[in-house]
C-alpha cells in the first residue's frame, strides 16, 4: 500500500532556531501534499497545501514566512519552522494524495518541542 | 465552506459490543467523498472506511460499517464486536471537488473500549 515517510518523529530545538520536517511519498507520486498541526486532544488543523513546482497555499492565520513549505519534487515536501518559539511546539502531520486519486496517506507525525 | 461536526467528544463501549459514532456535515456540492479515520495513541492516522456520495450502498469493511444519509447529510460509523485495539480518536472527514480536494475534519470522538 501507499506509504508516506515523515522525519523526524521527534525534535527538540532552542528558541530562535529553525527546524525542517520532511514528508516523502515512498511508492507513489503526489502532486499535492498537505501539512497539518494538531494540538493535544484536538482535531487536525490544515496549515497549508503544498503543490509540486509551485507556491504553497496557506490557510488563513498561518504565517507563510514562519512556516516555509517547499515541494520540489513529486515525492518530497518539506516544512521549515523558522525562528521557532515555544508556542510553535505541537504535533505536525503531513499527508499526500496520489496524483488523480482520492486516497490520502498520512505520515507518522513530528512532535516538535521548542525550549 | 464545508463543515464537519462530531457531536460526541467521548464515548465508551464494552468489549464485544456495538457502538455508533455520529457525524454530520454541510456542503452545497453534490458529489464528494466521506471518510472515517482512526488515530490510536501512536497518533498515526489510519483510514477506516470511505464512502462515495454518489453510491447509495453503505460502505462496509469487516467490523466497520457506515450509515450514509445523503439528504440528512449524516455519516455515522458503526463498530461491531468492539475490540480493545479499537480504542482511539476517530475523525470524520469530507472531501469535495472544490477547494483543492483538501480534507475537512470533524472535531473527533475519543472512543474507549473497556474490557
Amino acid at each position: 500500500g501507499a506509504v508516506v515517510s515523515q522525519h523526524p518523529s521527534r525534535v527538540i530545538c532552542k528558541s530562535g532556531t529553525s527546524v525542517k520536517i520532511e514528508c516523502r511519498s515512498l511508492d507513489f507520486q503526489a502532486t499535492t501534499m498537505f501539512w497539518y498541526r494538531q494540538f493535544p486532544k484536538q482535531s487536525l488543523m490544515l496549515m497549508a497545501t503544498s503543490n509540486e513546482g509551485s507556491k504553497a497555499t496557506y490557510e488563513q492565520g498561518v504565517e507563510k514566512d514562519k512556516f516555509l513549505i517547499n515541494h520540489a519534487s513529486l515525492t518530497l515536501s518539506t516544512l521549515t519552522v523558522t525562528s521557532a518559539h515555544p508556542e510553535d511546539s505541537s504535533f505536525y502531520i503531513c499527508s499526500a494524495r496520489e496524483t488523480g486519486g482520492v486516497h490520502y496517506t498520512f505520515g507518522s507525525g513530528t512532535r516538535l518541542t521548542v525550549v | 465552506a464545508q463543515t464537519v461536526t462530531q457531536s460526541q467528544p467521548e464515548m465508551s463501549v464494552q468489549e464485544a459490543e456495538t457502538v455508533t459514532l455520529s457525524c454530520t456535515y454541510d456542503t452545497s456540492e453534490s458529489n464528494y467523498y466521506l471518510f472515517w479515520y482512526k488515530q490510536p495513541p501512536s497518533r498515526q492516522m489510519i483510514l477506516v472506511i470511505r464512502q462515495e456520495a454518489y453510491k447509495q450502498q453503505n460502505a462496509t469493511e469487516n467490523r466497520f460499517s457506515v450509515n450514509f444519509q445523503k439528504a440528512a447529510k449524516s455519516f455515522s460509523l458503526k463498530i461491531s464486536d468492539s475490540q480493545l485495539g479499537d480504542t482511539a480518536m476517530y475523525f470524520c472527514a469530507f472531501m469535495g471537488n472544490n477547494a483543492g480536494n483538501m480534507l475537512t475534519f470533524g472535531g473527533g470522538t475519543r472512543l474507549m473500549v473497556k474490557p
